[in-house]
C-alpha cells in the first residue's frame, strides 16, 4: 500500500467551479501535509500546508485535514484555466524531514 | 532573493557513466533534499543533507550518493548509470527546523537522460 494516495485524474471542472482534490495517507506518524502544484515540465510549487485538524483557507484555496480518517483535501474555488496542473499531496513524518508524495492529481479547468 | 538553483538543466549520459548534479539552496537554508521524479512514479525521496551530514536516505542503491559543502550547496552523484535512472532530479531546501510547518522549496530540476 502506498503511503500517500491520490486519484491520478484527470479531474475536469468548468471555469468558475470548485475543484476538490483528495489525498489519503497511511502513516499515523504523519503530522504535516503539503499541497504542491506542478505545471508540466516545471518544479513543484507550494500552495498550502496544514497540520491541525479542520480547515485552513488562503485566498481561493482551502486545505482540510481529518487525522481520524487520515484524509487531506484541497478545495480550489472559482477555478481558472491557469489552475490546470498536477497537484501533489505530501506528508511529513515529524522528525524525519522526509516528504512522502502521492503521485498527483491532474486538474483540467476548461473555459 | 534567489531561489533554489540547480545545474545543469539537462544532462545526457550513456549507460555505465557517472552523473554529477549540483544544487544551491536558498540563502539561510541549511537543509538540502534530493528527489527523483521518474515518469509515472511521482517524487521519490533520495537523500537529505544538513550541516554537511547525510541525515536520511530513501530506498535507492548505494550508487546514488552525494555530499553537502560548507556553504550548504550540494552534489548528487549517480554512478554506473542505468537506463531507469532517466528522470527529473529535484533539489529542495529548507531551514533546519523540525517544526510542523517546515517547508521545502524546490529548484527547477535537472533532467537526466541515460542512453
Amino acid at each position: 500500500q502506498k503511503e500517500v494516495e491520490q486519484n491520478s485524474g484527470p479531474l475536469s471542472v468548468p471555469e468558475g467551479a470548485i475543484a476538490s482534490l483528495n489525498c489519503t495517507y497511511s502513516d499515523r506518524g504523519s503530522q504535516s501535509f503539503f499541497w504542491y502544484r506542478q505545471y508540466s515540465g516545471k518544479s513543484p510549487e507550494l500552495i498550502m500546508f496544514i497540520y491541525s485538524n479542520g480547515d485552513k483557507e488562503d485566498g481561493r484555496f482551502t486545505a482540510q485535514l481529518n487525522k481520524a480518517s487520515q484524509y487531506v483535501s484541497l478545495l480550489i474555488r472559482d477555478s481558472q484555466p491557469s489552475d490546470s496542473a498536477t497537484y501533489l499531496c505530501a506528508s511529513l513524518v515529524y522528525n524525519t524531514d522526509k516528504l512522502i508524495f502521492g503521485t498527483g492529481t491532474r486538474l483540467q479547468v476548461f473555459p | 532573493e534567489a531561489g533554489v538553483t540547480q545545474s545543469p538543466t539537462h544532462l545526457i549520459k550513456t549507460r555505465g557513466q557517472q552523473a554529477t548534479l549540483r544544487c544551491s539552496p536558498i540563502s539561510g537554508h541549511t537543509s538540502v533534499y534530493w528527489y527523483q521524479q521518474a515518469l509515472g512514479l511521482g517524487l521519490q525521496f533520495l537523500l537529505w543533507y544538513d550541516e554537511g551530514e547525510e541525515r536520511n536516505r530513501g530506498n535507492f542503491p548505494p550508487r546514488f550518493s552525494g555530499r553537502q559543502f560548507p556553504n550548504y550547496s550540494s552534489e548528487l552523484n549517480v554512478n554506473a548509470l542505468e537506463l531507469e535512472d532517466s528522470a527529473l532530479y529535484l533539489c529542495a531546501s529548507s531551514f533546519r527546523d523540525r517544526g510542523l510547518g517546515n517547508i521545502q522549496y524546490f529548484g527547477a530540476g535537472t533532467r537526466l537522460s541515460v542512453l
